[in-house]
Parts: structure tokens; C-alpha cells; sequence
């Protein structure tokens, strides 16, 4: 039974064009909802931790929202260096799952 | 920055070969982690050391044989593996905490595993 759903699989912007990623999660008592970037042949790198829901935290172009069943990373005016693999790792049920990932591509 | 070394960055080795992956970290962490990610699926973790103590073991086949002898350094020891156990094997560390799982990780590049 997958935890951890993100969707789309796959997105393709255009340098400007704003637009939001979708992490849903199905364990209760959530612990906490983490938010990482993946470039290609590197490892995931740290972008937010949100706690409980309502909670909002921001870094230049992303914006990453929570509610009580899902999270949310928006991506305000994208440049080609927000193209990347995000992934959203969900702590509870004292487990730690990860989605597969919203790879996208933002084009000049 | 790469607080997290990971090495080989590239391996290949056949399914009798013996051999080890090594992962250390510059970031004053306790918890160290190993996971494995295969294309299009979630990372998969695999085992969790916090002081030097195996805390988790995710059910993962005997071949693989961790070792964590300090809190900077972690191996992943293999043999005899198949050719579904090629993937990319990710390091992390975070700092130790009564709940380490509740921390955000701090990720190497990653080992290309090849089976033949």
C-alpha cells in the first residue's frame, strides 16, 4: 500500500510559467513532511521541513504548503535551474517513506 | 558542499564478486543511513545507524552487510548479489536526535551499482 503518492510523474514548464507539485500522503499521525531536489547523478538535497498542517515554508521560487493529507511545492516564475527530480518524504506511523519523485523541466 | 563522500561512485562486479561501498561524512552527524534507488521508484531504505547502533533493518536480504565502525563512517558490504540489486545506493547522515527519523538528511552522490 503506497504512503507516499506524488503526482504528476512528470512536468514541463516554460521559463516563467508558475505551477505546483502534488504530494499526498496517507499515515497518520504525521511526524513530519520533508521536501528534497534531485539533479541528475546527484544525491537529494534538503529544501523544507513542514511540521503540522497549515504550515508554509518558502525559498526564493518554492513555496511548500501542508494539510492534513497532502503537501504542496509551487514553483513561482521557474528558471532552468529549477529543473530537477523533487521528492517528498513523509515521517509517520514511525516509518519514513519517500514518493517517486515530479521530475521537471523548465525550458528557456 | 559535500559533507557526504561517497565511493565508488561507479561499480561494476559480477554476481560471485565480493565488494564494498564506503560512505563518510564531515558534518559532525550521528545518524547514518543507507537507502537504494531504482529508477522510477521511491528510495528504498535499507538500514539506519544512530551511534553507531543498528536502529533499523528494513527486511533486506542477507547480501547485503552493513558495517557503521564510527559515527563519520558507514560501509555497505556485498556479495554474491543478483541483477536486480543494480541501482544507486545513497548515503545520508543527520544529526542524531532522540528521533532521528524526525531530522532532514543530508545526502552523498551515490554509488552506480552494475550486476553482471
Amino acid at each position: 500500500e503506497d504512503q507516499v503518492t506524488q503526482s504528476p510523474e512528470a512536468l514541463r514548464l516554460q521559463e516563467g510559467e508558475s505551477s505546483s507539485l502534488n504530494c499526498s500522503y496517507t499515515v497518520s499521525g504525521l511526524r513530519g513532511l520533508f521536501w528534497y531536489r534531485q539533479d541528475p547523478g546527484k544525491g537529494p538535497e534538503f529544501l523544507f521541513t513542514l511540521y503540522s498542517a497549515g504550515e508554509e515554508k518558502e525559498k526564493e521560487r518554492l513555496k511548500a504548503t501542508l494539510t492534513k493529507k497532502e503537501s504542496f511545492l509551487h514553483i513561482t516564475a521557474p528558471k532552468p535551474e529549477d529543473s530537477a527530480t523533487y521528492l517528498c518524504a513523509v515521517y509517520g506511523d514511525y516509518k519514513l517513506s519517500f514518493g517517486a519523485g515530479t521530475t521537471v523541466t523548465v525550458r528557456a | 558542499e559535500t559533507g557526504v563522500t561517497q565511493t565508488p561512485r561507479h561499480l561494476v562486479m559480477g554476481m560471485t564478486n565480493k565488494k564494498s561501498l564506503k560512505c563518510e561524512q564531515h558534518l559532525g552527524h550521528n545518524a547514518m543511513y543507507w537507502y537504494k534507488q531504482s529508477a522510477k521508484k521511491p528510495l528504498e531504505l535499507m538500514f539506519v545507524y544512530s551511534l553507531e547502533e543498528r536502529v533499523e533493518n528494513n527486511s533486506v536480504p542477507s547480501r547485503f552487510s552493513p558495517e557503521c565502525p564510527n559515527s563519520s563512517h558507514l560501509f555497505l558490504h556485498l556479495h554474491t548479489l543478483q541483477p536486480e540489486d543494480s541501482a544507486l545506493y545513497l548515503c545520508a547522515s543527520s544529526q542524531e536526535s532522540f528521533d532521528p527519523f524526525n531530522q532532514p538528511q543530508h545526502f552523498g552522490d551515490g554509488t552506480r551499482l552494475s550486476i553482471l
